[in-house]
This record gives structure tokens, sequence and C-alpha cells, in this order.
């Protein structure tokens, strides 16, 4: 079956360290975007991508980086200048534009220890 | 810019009660709207996905619908069970085909 795949499911980041997110997608999206849910709140858009080898700032890229070498991986990688990184991480995927709708996995809970 | 409003916040009902969730968006320039459902400390589930030409869209007890002109969306979820305890949202794509979310409406069903 088609999906989209987060790994891992939780994190535990040091202070100071850079720790990255994996997200891979088998449903043949172009586009590709990163969002950042905290406790009680809505999602925050960090990173998206359209195209491999493109991507642009969402409204909360500070502190976050990102590739996209292949059509199928979209890596997050948290800096150690994201100063409140604790959150649930989501990835998720759709054709450009989106008229399948988006596709979205399963989550990744990173926290600061 | 794209605002996507969900009424109520938070709902609390017994088991068997028919509901009514509503979201309403102002730019009405939009090409489908999608409906999730995300239980705690989970991903977002598909619900349902509208086509911009569609007025409704239907999977098993639920029910969406999508009046454009209106800039409004409604889930209608039949039989309510305690199962269907979870928070929805719904979303519509905007610049940059990027999903603008609506704040979400919190579900608890009661046995």
């Amino acid at each position: 079956d088609g999906g989209i795949t987060q790994s891992p499911k939780y994190l535990f980041r040091k202070e100071g360290q850079n720790v990255t997110l994996s997200c891979e997608q088998n449903l043949n999206h172009d586009a590709m975007y990163w969002y950042r849910q905290d406790p009680g709140q809505g999602l925050r858009l960090i990173y998206y991508s359209q195209i491999v080898n493109d991507f642009q700032k969402g409204d909360i890229a500070e502190g976050y980086s990102v590739s996209r070498e292949k059509k199928e991986s979209f890596p997050l990688t948290v800096t150690s200048a994201q100063k409140n990184p604790t959150a649930f991480y989501l990835c998720a995927s759709s054709t450009a534009p989106a008229i399948g709708g988006y596709t979205f996995g399963s989550g990744t809970r990173l926290t600061v220890v | 810019k794209q605002e996507v409003t969900q009424i109520p916040a938070a709902l609390s009902v017994p088991e068997g009660e028919n509901l009514v969730l509503n979201c309403s968006f102002t730019d009405s320039a939009i090409y489908n709207l999608q409906w999730f459902r995300q239980d705690p400390g989970k991903g977002l589930t598909s619900l349902l996905l509208i086509q911009s030409s569609q007025r409704e869209q239907t999977s098993g007890r639920l029910n969406a619908s999508l009046d454009k002109s209106s800039g409004r969306s409604t889930l209608y979820i039949a039989a309510s069970q305690p199962g269907d305890s979870a928070t929805y949202l719904c979303a519509v794509p905007g610049a940059g085909n990027m999903l603008t979310f609506g704040g979400g409406t919190r579900l608890m069903v009661k046995p």
C-alpha cells in the first residue's frame, strides 16, 4: 500500500545537537511538506518542496533545514539554532497542485533532554 | 490571506447523537477542501476530500458538504460512537499548494 513513513516515532535530543527526522513516500507525489504541532495548537508549516532539488521556507523555518535530493524523500534537520524544538512533527505529501488532497505521516515526537 | 475557522472548538455529546461540525474559509477560490481526523499523539487521517465542483461527499456515517460561494463546509457525523472521539480538522489548499488549517474541533463522545 502507498503511504508516508516517518521515523523515528520518538526522538530525544540533547542541548546543542542536530537531529534529522526522516520522511519517505511511495505515492509518486511531487510535493512534500513539514509541519510542526505544539500541544493544544494548530499545525504550522516549516518547509515545503514542490519538486526535487527545490524547497521553500514556510512560516517557521528558522532553526530547521531540509533537502530534497530524491522525489521519495524529504528529511528535516532540527539544528541547535532551534531554541524550542520539543514538538510533534508531521510530514505530508501531495500532487502539485493538490487535486487529490494531502496524505500525512504518523509523526515524530521530538523531546529535548 | 486565507483564514479557516472551525466552530465549535470543543464538543461533548452522549453516544448516538447526530453531530454537525462547521468550517468556514475567507477565500472562496479553492479547488478542494479536506477533512481530517487526529487522535491524540497520532498523525492526520484523511476522512473526506471534496472537490470545488462537488456539493458533498459521503463515507459511511460521515457526510461533508461544501458551499464555495458562502465559504462554508459542514461535516455531519451520524449516530456518534465513543470511537469517534478525536480532533477534527478542515483544511484548504492555497498559494504555493500549501494547506491552511482550521483550529480544529475536539470531539468527545461519551458512552
